[in-house]
């Protein structure tokens, strides 16, 4: 299973553009990289997925680099709704059914 | 957009008491997940169930905590005499089969409190 390490936290101002990037040295070659995103008191919910280059959808972008031993959630104008813990997964998903590891992942705080 | 339900959203028990939590999977999902995130801490996997068995479970899953899909659409975990440390939140997931990637979406999560 690879490890990621992520930041523990980070703040934005309102409008900008975030990136958080994920470390995944060890991922191996079936992994996929997939982002979560938790509000307090609620369930976490999927953001994007990715197995490499650039994913982009209506909420985020997600880039991966060539050796995919890292990637970068990137969040375009950020709003105050967007504080949450965001987490990055990397694992064999095209396996239904396994268990999902997620780590502590970075806390974002929108600031006005 | 479909969407996994769980009730109730807070439950108060005493210790040494049953509960059950209750969740409604999204509809054509086959697989379905129990979580758990005490709170400040991580999301913790409790085991994943499929074709009305078990597919996997983690340590936390002792002989106390039981799943069950009674019905064509409930999923239940119930924890048999529940214990101040099962004080946490418990989140339902479900995947759908034969996807090219496993995505899980969860529900909002019940609160237990145990006394």
């Amino acid at each position: 299973l690879a490890k990621t390490t992520q930041p523990i936290s980070m703040d934005s101002y309102e409008g900008q553009e975030v990136n958080i990037t994920c470390s995944h040295n060890n991922i191996a070659t079936n992994d996929y990289i997939t982002w979560y995103q938790q509000f307090p008191s609620q369930g976490p919910r999927f953001i994007i997925q990715g197995y490499k280059t650039k994913v982009t959808n209506e909420v985020a972008s997600l880039f991966i680099p060539a050796d995919r031993k890292s990637s970068t959630l990137s969040l375009p104008r950020v709003s105050l709704s967007d504080t949450a813990v965001y987490y990055c997964l990397v694992g064999d998903f095209t396996n239904t059914g396994n268990q999902f590891y997620f780590g502590t992942g970075t806390s974002l705080t929108v600031i006005p | 957009e479909p969407e996994v339900t769980q009730t109730p959203s807070h439950q108060v028990t005493q210790m040494g008491q049953e509960v059950i939590l209750r969740c409604v999977p999204i509809s054509n999902h086959l697989y379905f997940y129990w979580y758990r995130q005490i709170l400040g801490q991580k999301v913790e996997f409790l085991v994943s169930f499929y074709n009305n068995e078990i597919s996997e479970k983690s340590e936390i899953f002792d002989d106390q905590f039981s799943v069950e899909r009674p019905d064509g659409s409930n999923f239940t975990l119930k924890i048999r005499s529940t214990k101040l440390e099962d004080s946490a939140m418990y989140f339902c997931a479900s995947s759908e089969p034969l996807a090219v990637t496993d995505t899980q979406y969860f529900g909002p999560g019940t609160r237990l409190t145990v006394l």
